[in-house]
């Protein structure tokens, strides 16, 4: 079974503050990404990474920037946290082989509060 | 203009009761992709199907290609069935498009 882990289930930072959110997978898809979800809005797409030190924007990656140095990690960074920034965090990946092609796998989620 | 439909938005439930989610898209799609998220935010995939139907347990999921039309259906619906469902249709790999979710309560 595909495994995904978040850093933080929960996370309260200041404004102004830098963030950090870590996403690490425990097989070796290349396709992984980060959503936010706020109520009304559904799941929105940050960032997506096709591989190591591949990126590419979503529909909302203002404010954000992402890091894959290494396959099985993406991070998401909030380079100065805003309130409006306050939401959960949801990462995970997208199978690539197998049963699990195009099957999407996700993290627990970071509720993230910023006050 | 939102890609992908739900209804109904919120749903109450007595244990016991056949239920159904529906789901509407407008784009062609390689797969559909039902979700489940309980309260405290992990999601789940329950199915993916491109045609015809799945069953799991309790949970059968239809499509209709043509009508660009899905159905979720919880047989014997039970508390523990409490949570949001989500619709998705997938295009490229990486295109996914998102309904807003339907939240589920089975009352004892």
């Amino acid at each position: 079974d595909v495994k995904v882990t978040q850093s933080s289930r929960y996370l309260v930072k200041r404004t102004g503050e830098k963030v950090f959110l870590e996403c690490v997978q425990d097989m070796d898809h290349e396709n992984m990404f980060w959503y936010r979800q706020d109520p009304g809005l559904g799941l929105r797409l940050i960032y997506f990474s096709y591989d190591v030190k591949m990126k590419e924007k979503g529909d909302i990656p203002e404010g954000y920037s992402v890091s894959r140095e290494k396959k099985e990690r993406f991070s998401l960074i909030l380079e100065s946290a805003s309130t409006n920034q306050t939401s959960m965090y949801l990462c995970g990946l997208i199978g690539t082989s197998g049963e699990a092609y195009n099957e999407q796998f996700f993290g627990p989620g970071t509720r993230l509060t910023v006050l | 203009k939102n890609e992908v439909e739900q209804s109904p938005q919120n749903l109450t439930a007595q244990e016991g009761e056949f239920i159904t989610i529906n789901c509407s898209y407008s784009v062609g799609i390689s797969a559909l992709h039902w979700l489940q998220q309980h309260p405290g935010g992990g999601i789940v995939s329950l199915f993916m199907l491109s045609s015809g139907k799945k069953k799991h347990g309790r949970l059968i999921a239809t499509i209709n290609i043509q009508e660009k039309h899905s159905s979720l259906h919880i047989t014997a619906s039970h508390p523990r069935d409490s949570a949001v469902y989500i619709c998705a249709v997938s295009r490229t790999g990486n295109q996914f498009y998102f309904g807003t979710g339907t939240s589920l309560t089975v009352i004892p």
